[in-house]
């Protein structure tokens, strides 16, 4: 199976600060099936990524996701106050699919 | 829109046998798509379970294959997930999810239920 290899395990910054979120994948992702979710504190993961780089609707043009192959990045520009979560990368190319280990990004 | 709803005991015994439903609203899942499930230990990341297929088919992890399956009830519009022999290990949030396709990732989810193992 394929692991992902997420940093850093959490990233403190303050409002209106980029974040940069990482995603190793140990072998190549098929069809760079990379997805990004987003959890809130009691609530379900949502989808805000897929395809490595393609955007869910409605989400803001602050989130944006790069990479292929085995290193994916998911950035945002400018940390609004509902940013502040856990940020789970997971690859859906083959039949076993695996998330990574997650990046909380922390209030500094 | 496709709509989520999990259910089921909140706590079984060990070695018992874990059955969650999730109730499924908004589309047929006659219609196709996939359905799965995705647990999470408290304070802990995310695991995938299991998939079906429109066909019939599964996917399982590897760990949990010989303690996992994930059935269809079509007449009901939704579908299970039965583990087996669970510990205490398996204590977790547990998650149904959908695919639109066997190439898109899981949109939307249930809002989760806990699951405790415990005597």
């Amino acid at each position: 199976e394929i692991v992902l290899t997420q940093s850093p395990g959490t990233l403190s910054l303050s409002p209106g600060e980029g974040a940069t979120l990482s995603c190793r994948a140990s072998q190549s992702v098929s069809n760079n099936y990379l997805a990004w979710y987003q959890q809130r504190p009691g609530q379900a993961p949502r989808l805000l990524i897929y395809g490595a780089s393609s955007r869910v609707n409605g989400l803001p043009h602050r989130f944006s996701g790069s990479g292929s192959g085995t290193d994916f990045t998911l950035t945002i520009s400018r940390l609004e106050p509902e940013d502040f979560a856990v940020y789970y990368c997971q690859q859906y190319g083959n039949s076993v699919y695996t998330f990574g280990q997650g990046t909380k990004v922390e209030i500094k | 829109q496709v709509q989520l709803q999990e259910s089921g005991p909140g706590l079984v015994k060990p070695s018992e046998t874990l059955s969650l439903t999730c109730a499924v609203s908004g589309y047929s899942i006659s219609s196709g798509h996939y359905w799965g499930w995705v647990r999470q230990p408290p304070g802990k990341g995310l695991e995938w379970i299991g998939n079906i297929y429109h066909s019939g088919t599964t996917d399982y992890k590897s760990s949990l294959k010989s303690r996992v399956t994930i059935s269809v009830d079509r007449s009901m519009n939704q579908f299970s997930l039965k583990l087996t022999s669970v510990t205490a290990a398996d204590t977790a949030v547990y998650y149904c999810v959908h695919g639109y396709s066997i190439s898109s990732p899981f949109d939307p989810w249930g809002q989760g239920t806990l699951v405790t193992v415990s005597s």
